[in-house]
């Protein structure tokens, strides 16, 4: 039932593009994506709701495919600032509130 | 607008003790729900509480118990801490559970049984 995400980590050099993949294997009413740094809290970047709707960062985009039950996340001109560690955090049967989080994806951006 | 703050930040138990934990939700948020963090694993949903009522439980077993006040800050109790239960316990609000609004988490407490 927990998503997995893929890759588990990637090597960027600023500048550089990275997507950050979640995959289901039951049917997604929504999907969370997460920045957490090491020793701090989970940091909110986007929601995507079943139907399109999406709330997020402006400068992070992200789409889902509700067929496949995935979604990916695009992080373009990387800086130094997007290193952590990525998390996709999933509904299956609504808007319950109760996330399940993948493994993690950890990006480090090199100068 | 003050964020989540829990406390302790960090807390050393021994194993077959009790704890309890604390969390203060975002101002004007009534949904506070708990995650457990394992050293280099995803949070793992513990439960949640709505407007002072448990509504929704993750796999863990009844010695994880909550509260939620009316000011909707919330505890989390473990009895009988095991060696296992080690780990990074966040809390998290939102603002209303019957909108959709994204989850702030706070920096959580490090447990460390021993």
């Amino acid at each position: 039932q927990q998503p997995v995400q893929s890759p588990q980590a990637v090597i960027l050099r600023e500048g550089e593009d990275a997507v950050i993949n979640c995959s289901s294997s039951k049917a997604l009413y929504s999907v969370h994506w997460y920045r957490q740094k090491h020793g701090e809290a989970p940091v909110f970047l986007m929601i995507l709701l079943k139907g399109g709707e999406q709330k997020g960062h402006d400068k992070i985009s992200a789409s889902f495919n509700e067929k496949k039950q995935q979604s990916s996340l695009y992080l373009t001109a990387s800086q130094l600032s997007y290193s952590g560690t990525y998390f996709c955090g999933t509904e299956t049967t609504g808007n319950t509130g109760k996330l399940i989080f993948g493994q993690g994806t950890t990006l480090q951006v090199k100068p | 607008e003050t964020g989540v703050t829990q406390s302790p930040t960090h807390l050393i138990k021994t194993r077959g003790q009790q704890v309890t934990l604390r969390c203060s939700s975002q101002s004007g948020h009534n949904t506070v729900s708990w995650y457990q963090q394992a050293l280099g694993q995803g949070p793992q949903f513990i439960f949640q509480y709505y407007r002072e009522e448990e509504n929704g439980r993750g796999n863990f077993p009844p010695r994880f118990s909550g509260l939620q006040f009316p000011n909707y800050s919330s505890e989390l109790n473990v009895n009988a801490l095991e060696l296992d239960d080690s780990a990074l316990y966040l809390c998290a609000s939102r603002r209303d559970f019957s909108s959709y609004n994204e989850q702030f988490f706070g920096p959580g407490t490090r447990l460390t049984v021993l």
